[in-house]
């Protein structure tokens, strides 16, 4: 079984609208939980911590289910420039990133 | 601040050449990791140091790659000899002391191409 399981998507979705991704891990120790967010062609760069009563900035909402081994991350009023790939991250006795879910905004 | 930079940015090379990638961490950080990301297999941890002591290696496809972190803001990934499956993005990431519960830093990486 692989340490992180994501959707890779692609998620094509129209401005405005509200889009949701899940990443389910397979390590119950797992200590700390990232949502990273990665241009075409460009490096992965952190975009929020997932904490465990769950937290907001902005239009991005990231929640933990420990019991069910899960963070999601949800992106209200999506914008155009939300277009890229979102990278789930935890962490054990290293990082484990899971594979990316692909999102595009449509004009 | 300079974030992690790495060199080159760009390789073009012929099989069974040597290929030799560069990293330097953010100051002060006390962690420093290689990745490799390809379409197929994602983003790969290949090793990670925690003051230039190579942690685990266990991603380490094979004995032509190696590393080496010879102090702490200088770190080398070599290919010898490369092979056409070693194309992929090489980054390089750093992060400061906890690493396990802090993020992590990436260079611009390194796209490389083995002809």
């Amino acid at each position: 079984r692989k340490e992180v399981e994501q959707d890779p998507g692609p998620f094509n979705v129209p401005e405005g609208a509200t889009v949701a991704f899940n990443c389910t891990y397979s390590n119950s120790a797992s200590q700390s939980f990232f949502w990273y967010r990665q241009d075409c062609r460009k490096e992965p760069k952190l975009l929020m911590s997932v904490y465990s009563s769950g937290n907001e900035d902005g239009r991005f909402t990231a929640q933990l289910n420990r019991a069910s081994q899960y963070i999601s991350l949800l992106i209200r009023d999506s914008k155009l420039s939300d277009s890229a790939t979102y990278l789930c991250v935890f962490t054990g006795n290293q990082f484990y990133f899971g594979t990316g879910t692909s999102l595009t905004v449509i004009p | 601040d300079a974030g992690v930079i790495q060199s080159p940015r760009h390789e073009v090379t012929e099989m069974g050449q040597e290929v030799t990638l560069r990293c330097k961490p953010i100051s002060g950080h006390d962690y420093l990791f290689w990745y490799r990301q390809t379409m197929m297999r994602g983003l790969e941890l290949l090793i990670y140091f925690n003051n230039n002591v190579p942690i685990d290696d266990s991603g380490m496809p094979e004995d032509r790659f190696s590393a080496k972190m010879p102090n702490a803001s200088f770190s080398t990934l070599k290919i010898q000899p490369s092979e056409p499956r070693d194309s992929a993005v090489y980054f390089c990431a750093s992060s400061p002391r906890g690493a396990t519960h802090q993020p992590q830093h990436f260079g611009d990486g390194t796209r490389l191409s083995i002809l």
